[in-house]
């Protein structure tokens, strides 16, 4: 079975300074891909970076990147010059191998992100 | 159009209604999914649909009945709900090889 562990469930950061939120994971699957949600207060879940088991650079997306140590099972979301507007949750989630046109998330937990002026 | 919308955005429904939740994308994707989100938790799947058939179920109580009508919409019937499902009920769509699901802004139900 799969497992998402979030460590940290919220984070203070302060505006233009850079962030760090921890995600860990446990799969026996080979194939596996990574992702990070960000879920305001408004509800939406919003995709903000992906990374594939085989994936041999992390993945990068504008101020999000994903440190992924595949050793260690962990796959980190750092947040560059953070911003007022990146207050929310995030969730870090883990895809089973695809089976029949579809995909199985598992979400963490979640680490609430609060951005200080 | 990279959207998934639901309607309606807020729902209040006694324990006796029946009441439906609607979701739509136009982005040609086969897959569609129902979760549930209590307040401070993470998504739970409940159902998927693929190619318009239900994939999974995960064990979800029959008061939740799903239907996927066409590629584009899916419908999640509600019946005699209790004050525990009261939850945020998020869709979502993805397409086979690609990578991250989009998912609507949600319906927050509550059951009274």
């Amino acid at each position: 079975a799969q497992k998402i562990t979030q460590t940290q469930p919220g984070m203070f950061v302060q505006e233009k300074e850079a962030v760090t939120l921890d995600c860990t994971y446990d799969t026996s699957d080979p194939s596996y891909g990574l992702f990070w949600y960000k879920q305001p207060s408004s509800g939406e879940m919003i995709f903000l970076i992906y990374q594939g088991s085989y994936d041999q650079q992390n993945a990068t997306e504008g101020r999000y990147s994903l440190n992924f140590q595949k050793a260690r099972k962990s796959a980190n979301l750092v947040i560059s010059a953070s911003q007022l507007g990146d207050s929310a949750m995030y969730f870090c989630a883990m895809r089973e191998p695809f089976s029949g046109g579809y995909q199985k998330v598992t979400f963490g937990t979640g680490t609430k992100l609060q951005v200080i002026p | 159009d990279t959207e998934v919308t639901q309607t309606p955005k807020h729902l209040v429904m006694g324990m006796t209604n029946k009441k439906s939740l609607k979701c739509e994308q136009h982005m040609g994707h086969r897959a569609m999914y129902w979760y549930k989100q209590k307040a401070k938790k993470p998504p739970e799947l409940m159902f998927v649909y693929s190619y318009e058939k239900l994939s999974i179920n995960e064990s979800v109580p029959s008061r939740f009945s799903p239907e996927c009508p066409n590629s584009s919409l899916l419908n999640l019937h509600l019946h005699a709900l209790q004050p525990e499902d009261s939850a945020l009920y998020l869709c979502a769509s993805s397409n086979q090889g690609h990578t991250e699901a989009f998912f609507g802004q949600g319906t927050r139900l509550t059951v009274v």
